[in-house]
């Protein structure tokens, strides 16, 4: 079944540890994003891909980084995790042309303690 | 500067009662236009698009959406609410290949 995944779905780490959040994708779409939500509030990108090896930041600041190294993979890393980063991450995906519906994973919340 | 724009932030409605949820963009072209869903702890679920055509567009669970240009409006409604359908409701805007959301409007329903 085509899909979009995430995981952990729950992760509270304590502050100066590294994560990864992990997200695949089985639709075969080749343009894949991160959002950043806080509770109650609207997304905020923060990193998009169109394709291997291709990353690009969002709109909104952030300290992660991601990668694209196979088209249905796209994970994101945090380097020394902060209460800060306490957050909600989402994934999504879309096709490269046609329609511009993006696709959602079911999100990763993050809490650093 | 792009934008869309939710007014209303809650709203609460009885079972069986209609819905219309608001948004408003601030685009120089009709941007592509959709109406998303978001369940507590959830991603969110597609419930329509609007690309061009037939301003009505019809939704996923009962749900429909009217494109207004005049009033750069793009109202997202439901005739009877179900209990189910309380949730987080995204407007959410796309013209330059990235998403601009709306704020949300958070839905209440009584029974």
């Amino acid at each position: 079944e085509a899909d979009i995944y995430q995981t952990p779905r729950y992760l509270v780490i304590g502050t100066g540890k590294k994560i990864t959040l992990e997200c695949s994708q089985t639709m075969g779409h080749d343009k894949m994003y991160w959002y950043q939500q806080d509770p109650g509030m609207e997304l905020h990108l923060i990193h998009y891909s169109y394709g291997v090896n291709s990353t690009e930041k969002g709109d909104l600041s952030s300290e992660s980084t991601v990668s694209r190294i196979r088209t249905e993979h796209f994970p994101l890393t945090l380097e020394s995790a902060r209460p800060s980063h306490t957050s909600q991450y989402l994934c999504a995906s879309r096709q490269l042309a046609g329609g511009h519906e993006q696709f959602f994973g079911p999100g990763t919340r993050l809490t650093v303690l | 500067a792009q934008s869309v724009t939710q007014p209303d932030i809650h709203i609460t409605v009885s079972e069986g009662a209609s819905l219309e949820l608001r948004c408003n963009y601030s685009y120089g072209a009709t941007p592509y236009l959709f109406w998303y869903v978001q369940s507590p702890g959830q991603g969110l679920q597609l419930l329509l698009k609007y690309f061009s055509g037939d301003t009505l567009v019809q939704g996923i669970k009962g749900f429909e959406a009217e494109f207004k240009r005049s009033q750069s409006s793009f109202n997202l409604r439901k005739p009877s609410v179900h209990w189910s359908d309380a949730a987080e409701y995204f407007c959410a805007a796309d013209n330059t290949d990235k998403l601009i959301f709306g704020t949300g409007t958070r839905l209440q329903v009584f029974p």
